[in-house]
């Protein structure tokens, strides 16, 4: 079974900090996607890696997937209030059925 | 382009009731899939449907069952309610005929008692 380790699953951090939250597996994925949920919505699409060592930015975030595509990180500079939120990232089995699996989470806030 | 709609946003039923769900995808999406989000199990795959057909199906019960119609719209099932179902039903539309870049509505919430 394919899963998606997160790390940490809670963070806690000053408006203006930095922070990385991790997202592992022992398996190898396509793809790999983040997104941001806040309460009461649905998760929204922040980015997708595709390539190994590939690094995206978005504005104060920046993303990178690992050379082996089994890992991925998310990296927010500067860290704002409105970033808080669960961070998630999904990805998409290399194995013959097709699944798609969500990592099991990480829940951001930032305080004032 | 409007977004990925669910309804109804909450729902309460009592233990050995079912109930429908309702999703309608982005204009132009053909792919729609189904998740339940709970605390404790976080976000799991109950399938996906395209062009009408379940082309992925995750681990959950037959108790759980979908379909989608030709314009895409989809409808989840829940028979027999059991208090663990009790949970945030999501529905993701994507462009191509993959799960990739998925894009959700805000969720049904359903509280079994």
């Amino acid at each position: 079974t394919q899963l998606l380790e997160q790390s940490p699953q809670f963070l806690s951090i000053q408006e203006g900090e930095n922070l990385t939250v991790y997202c592992n597996s022992s398996s190898v994925f396509s793809s790999l996607q983040w997104y941001r949920q806040e309460p009461g919505e649905g998760p929204v699409l922040l980015v997708t890696v595709v390539t190994g060592g590939e690094v995206k930015k978005l504005k104060r975030l920046t993303f990178q997937f690992g050379d082996a595509r089994k890992d991925s990180s998310l990296h927010i500079t500067a860290a704002q209030t409105g970033d808080t939120g669960l961070y998630l990232c999904a990805g998409a089995s290399t194995s013959g059925t097709y699944k798609y699996i969500f990592g099991t989470g990480t829940r951001l806030k930032v305080l004032a | 382009k409007a977004g990925v709609t669910q309804t109804p946003r909450y729902l309460i039923k009592t233990r050995g009731q079912q109930v429908t769900l309702s999703c309608s995808p982005i204009s132009g999406h053909r792919s729609v899939s189904w998740y339940q989000q709970t605390p404790g199990q976080g976000l799991q795959f109950l399938f996906e449907y395209f062009s009408e057909t379940q082309r992925n199906k995750g681990n959950f019960p037959g108790r759980f069952s979908g379909r989608q119609f030709s314009n895409s719209r989809s409808e989840m099932n829940v028979s027999t309610l059991e208090l663990g179902d009790s949970a945030l039903y999501l529905c993701a539309s994507s462009l191509i005929g993959s799960s990739y870049e998925q894009y959700f509505g805000p969720g049904t919430r359903l509280t079994v008692t």
